[in-house]
């Protein structure tokens, strides 16, 4: 089973400019997430997909950060304009509508914004 | 937020036991989860307690106290491959959405 797919895996921008990263799930999972991990600190939710439709998107800075996912399966996550302090690794995770809600991550995108 | 509490630094030596503590807030509880991640890596799942008590997987154990807000992993004759950040993850019932909310992880070192 393929696993949860992430792009690109490094990405170095100046502050004031945009990235896109993108996403592809394990198949069949209805549940998609996207966490931001600053160096040191454990994974931080930026937002929650079920299918298509956003199920949390409380902490994401929304005047700079905007994240889709059409047709319930891929998601792509931006940032514009990028700052400084958005330097971290960006995790994409799915999990199957059970009920554990084990999460499976992707291999993360490093982005480094200077 | 919900708070979720563990130390950030642990080493110990081969062979040897070391357990791993975590707090947290009570309020909106659904489960509590492990994952350990290695350095460069993403998070891997470890273990999951919804229930009071412990939960055996090989050389490692996990337990929860609900009451108390209070869980540990327990690592059994340690190798230098565990050498890895291990964070609690807690899940919360916040209106019709569960969250699972991550700790800032706990860094083990395993020495020879």
């Amino acid at each position: 089973e393929a696993g949860v797919a992430q792009s690109p895996r490094y990405k170095i921008i100046e502050k004031r400019q945009s990235v896109a990263f993108w996403c592809n799930p394990i198949s069949g999972h209805a549940t998609l997430y996207w966490y931001q991990q600053i160096l040191g600190q454990g994974p931080k939710l930026l937002i929650q997909f079920q299918n298509n439709g956003v199920v949390d998107d409380s902490q994401l800075p929304k005047d700079r950060f905007s994240a889709e996912r059409l047709k319930g399966v891929d998601s792509t996550l931006k940032i514009q304009p990028a700052k400084l302090e958005d330097s971290a690794v960006y995790l994409c995770a799915s999990s199957p509508r059970d009920t554990t809600g084990e999460l499976f991550f992707g291999e993360g995108s490093r982005l480094t914004v200077l | 937020g919900q708070n979720i509490d563990q130390p950030t630094e642990m080493t110990a030596t081969e062979g040897a036991i070391v357990q791993i503590n975590c707090t947290y807030q009570t309020s909106g509880f659904n489960g509590l989860f492990w994952y350990q991640q290695h350095a460069g890596e993403a998070p891997t799942f470890l273990s999951y307690n919804v229930l009071d008590g412990l939960e055996e997987k090989g050389r490692f154990s996990s337990f929860l106290s609900r009451s108390k807000g209070y869980s540990y992993l327990l690592l059994k004759e340690l190798q230098m491959k565990d050498s890895a950040s291990y964070l609690c993850a807690v899940r919360f019932l916040s209106g019709s959405a569960r969250q699972l909310t991550f700790g800032s992880g706990t860094q083990l070192t395993v020495l020879p």
